[in-house]
């Protein structure tokens, strides 16, 4: 099994709807990130947490929100969807004594907002 | 706040080029620098690192040397294979890790046969 395993790898959905991407990971970091990818804009950075009781905003959290349910696991919802959210989306984890070159990285989740 | 800038892409280079990627960062002090590369389909997986001015980090025959006086941190390899066509990452961090990676907008490499 992957590290940090991103579900669904693939989803359409239609504008309005709710929708949950979910990560779970077994590395044991307590940190954990949601990043969006978008052709030549990067990796942009929407929640992240440093455990269990912790959620920060990134540069990107309008529209959306999250939860870390355990420390394994961190969903990212989008209340509303709207077509401007379609992109690539990724979940990691790191661990804090490594500072940049500690993160693990999902295999993203493919989201398209029709 | 801290920012990371690399050159755009897409690349093209015959197989056995030479490859740089120019990346530039701006921030307060000296973080630590990253390349991460993502191949077709596949999240992103670290390629080299350096925590210091002056470090040398080298990967899979990747090199980059983190260069304090023009804040830069250019990605070179001698030559590239077809099997390194991916999108390139540049990004920066604390050595703290208080605060998320901070990646510059991805440069697509393509190399063909």
């Amino acid at each position: 099994d992957a590290d940090v395993t991103q579900t669904p790898r693939n989803r359409i959905t239609k504008t309005g709807k709710r929708i949950m991407l979910e990560c779970s990971q077994t590395k044991g970091h307590d940190r954990m990130y949601w990043y969006r990818q978008d052709p030549g804009l990067g990796l942009r950075l929407i929640y992240y947490s440093f455990d269990v009781k912790d959620i920060n905003k990134g540069e990107i959290s309008d529209g959306y929100s999250v939860s870390r349910q355990a420390q394994a696991k961190f969903s990212l919802s989008l209340e509303s969807a709207i077509p401007n959210q379609t992109a690539l989306y990724f979940c990691a984890t790191s661990d804090p004594g490594q500072g940049g070159y500690g993160y693990t990285f999902g295999s993203g989740t493919r989201l398209t907002v029709v | 706040g801290d920012s990371v800038t690399q050159m755009e892409g897409p690349v093209t280079l015959s197989e056995e080029a030479c490859l740089t990627i120019n990346c530039t960062y701006t921030a307060t002090g000296y973080p630590s620098l990253f390349w991460y590369v993502q191949y077709p389909g596949e999240g992103l997986q670290l390629l080299l690192k350096a925590t210091k001015a002056d470090d040398k980090g080298s990967n899979k025959g990747f090199e980059a040397t983190y260069r304090k006086e023009t804040t830069s941190f250019h990605l070179e390899k001698g030559s590239v294979q077809v099997s390194d066509s991916a999108v390139y990452f540049c990004a920066l961090s604390w050595n703290s890790g208080n605060t998320p990676l901070v990646f510059g907008k991805g440069t697509r490499l393509s190399v063909i046969a």
